[in-house]
């Protein structure tokens, strides 16, 4: 079935650098990508829609210049915290919309990205 | 926007038990999805079911779309289910970006 990567699973930082996670659907072509973040015990919050060969769409609150988005192809997306703080701190999750699917909106997550800022 | 609720927010079981968690939803949908977040943070997708029922192993769920709600089954219960179960859907009106439940906490005890 439909795979959606995500890398990598954990990366420590240290404050005021930056780091990149990247987003790779391996066995079929996302025009739309989602990146969500999630704190402990709590559901998933939509950060952006990211969309294949254009500027990302972000939701009320999300800092667009923390939070830099990048759809340069059909396969991969990648989300970059820069000037990273602890409250940065948090597990981030992409996801990808499978078009070929039978609504044509089936997604499918990655494995999540711990992120922890010291 | 669509509102979705999912119960309980917390289930704990003995191995080998029965349980039915519960989403319902305020709008009529065309996309519902269930997911299951293990202890790891991973998503999987369990069910991609608008209406009816489907089942898969010991997982099966239900959606009754003129009601609002579905219902996903989990029979034999082993402590590999352990973790968070949402629900996820998206109106059939609206945006095509799912709208999450806030999860039912499964927790499995041998």
């Amino acid at each position: 079935g439909a795979v959606v990567s995500q890398h990598p699973s954990r990366v420590i930082c240290k404050s005021g650098t930056s780091v990149k996670i990247e987003c790779r659907s391996l066995d079929f072509q996302a025009t739309t990508m989602f990146w969500y973040r999630q704190f402990p015990k709590q559901s998933l919050m939509l950060m952006a829609t990211s969309n294949e060969g254009s500027k990302a769409t972000y939701e009320q609150g999300v800092e667009k210049d923390k939070f830099l988005i990048n759809h340069a192809s059909l396969t991969l997306s990648t989300l970059t915290v820069t000037s990273a703080h602890p409250e940065d701190s948090s597990f981030y999750i992409c996801s990808a919309r499978d078009p070929h699917s039978r609504d044509g909106n089936t997604i499918y997550f990655g494995e999540g990205s711990w992120l922890t800022v010291v | 926007g669509i509102q979705v609720e999912q119960s309980p927010p917390d289930l704990i079981l003995q191995e080998g038990a029965n349980s039915t968690l519960r989403c319902n939803f305020s709008d009529s949908v065309n996309n519902l999805q269930w997911f299951h977040q293990n202890p790891w943070g991973q998503l999987i997708n369990l069910f991609y079911i608008p209406s009816g029922t489907k089942q898969n192993g010991r997982l099966s769920a239900t959606t009754v779309a003129t009601e609002r709600y579905s219902l996903l089954y989990i029979s034999s219960s082993q402590t590999t289910d352990s973790g968070v179960y949402f629900c996820a859907v998206r109106s059939s009106g609206g945006s095509y970006i799912p709208t999450f439940g806030r999860g039912t906490s499964l927790i499995v005890h041998p």
